[in-house]
Order: structure tokens, then sequence, then C-alpha cells
């Protein structure tokens, strides 16, 4: 079983959708989390960082719940400018990140 | 200013040449790292360096050696390289290396091997 499984993807969105994004851990012991988006040859840039009480930015949602190990991205009213690779990544008790494979994003006009 | 810097951009090397890969940070940061990206695969993590001391090798070939010369700057001297070894080269740096502490990664470098 893979430490980090994401939404397989790709998806395809028109301009203004809603999409949502799961993640399941493995690792009970893991201590904080992470949404990260990469655009095509760039580097990961941190999106935002995913408190058990959930937390919002701007459009965007993030929910973990550490009994089922699960975390979710919700994006909100989608631009063009959201279409990235979508990072899931848990940080284990020794500081590592373990990156998930990631999950596509298409937002189409 | 959450900015780290590296150099060079891309890299083209034989396999019997030495070259360095360079990062930069000025965040005060503590904790620096270097992973190593495939394409259309996930950031891997090589070398953890937590207030300038090695803290975490992912069993990375001696070919690949970190070096940490003071708490802004980690490089990556690279030799006798194979054409696997071909990827993006990033380095990422973290306030200190706990388990909350968000990390910032740098542009890369793209680095082919021939």
């Amino acid at each position: 079983r893979k430490e980090v499984e994401q939404d397989p993807g790709p998806f395809n969105v028109p301009e203004g959708a809603t999409v949502a994004f799961n993640c399941t851990y493995s690792n009970s012991a893991s201590q904080s989390f992470f949404w990260y988006r990469q655009d095509c040859r760039k580097e990961p840039k941190l999106l935002m960082s995913v408190y058990s009480s959930g937390n919002e930015d701007g459009r965007f949602t993030a929910q973990l719940n550490r009994a089922s190990q699960y975390i979710s991205l919700l994006i909100r009213d989608s631009k063009l400018s959201d279409s990235a690779t979508y990072l899931c990544v848990p940080r284990d008790r020794g500081g590592k990140l373990i990156f998930g494979q990631g999950t596509e994003l298409s937002v189409k006009p | 200013d959450t900015e780290v810097t590296q150099t060079p951009k891309h890299l083209v090397m034989g396999m019997t040449n030495k070259k360095s890969l360079k990062c930069e940070q000025h965040m005060g940061h503590r904790a620096m790292y270097w992973y190593k990206q495939k394409a259309k695969k996930p950031p891997e993590l090589m070398f953890v360096y937590s207030y300038e001391k090695l803290s975490i090798n992912e069993s990375v070939p001696s070919r690949f050696s970190p070096e940490c010369p003071n708490s802004s700057l980690l490089n990556l001297h690279l030799h006798a390289l194979q054409p696997e070894d071909s990827a993006l080269y990033l380095c990422a740096s973290s306030q200190a290396p706990w388990p909350s502490d968000e990390q910032f990664f740098g542009p890369g470098t793209r680095l082919t091997v021939l």
C-alpha cells in the first residue's frame, strides 16, 4: 500500500466549477499535513497547511480527519490559473515530507 | 520573503564530469533539504541538513555529496553521474526540521547527464 494515495486524475473542469481532491495516508503517526501545487516544470509551491479543525484560504478549503487518515482540498469558483498538479503531503515525526503522486487539474474556459 | 534560490537553472554534464549545484536562502531557516524529481513523479528526499549538520541521508549513492558551508548555503557535489540521474534537483528550506514547519522550495536545477 502506498504511503499517500491521491485521486488519480486528471480532473478536467470548466471555469467556475467546484472541485474536490481526496487523499489518504497510511502512517497514523504523521504529524502535520500540507497541500502543495506544482505547475509543469516548476517547483512545488506551498498552497496551505491543513489543520485538524479544517481551514480556509479564500477559495480553498482543506479538511483533515485523523481517525480516517483522510485529507481533502476543495477549490471553489475555479480559475484557469488553478490548473496544476496538487500534491497531498503529510509530514512524519522526523520531519520528512511524504509526497503523494499528485492529482492533475485542468481548468478550461 | 520566502525565497530559496538555486544555481544553475540548467546543467548538462558528461559522466566523467564533476559539477556542483548551489542553493541559498536568507530567511534564517535552519533546516535545508535536497530532493530529486523525475518527470511525472513526486519529489524524493535525498538529504536533510539540520543546524548545518547532515541529519538524514536517504541511502543516496556516493556520487552525490552534499555540503552545508553555513546556515544559508547548501551545495550538492556531483561526480561520475549516470544518465538515469538526469532529473530536476530541488532544494528546500524550513525554519527548523520540525514536523509542523513549512518547507519552501527553490526553482530547481534541471540536470541532464549524457
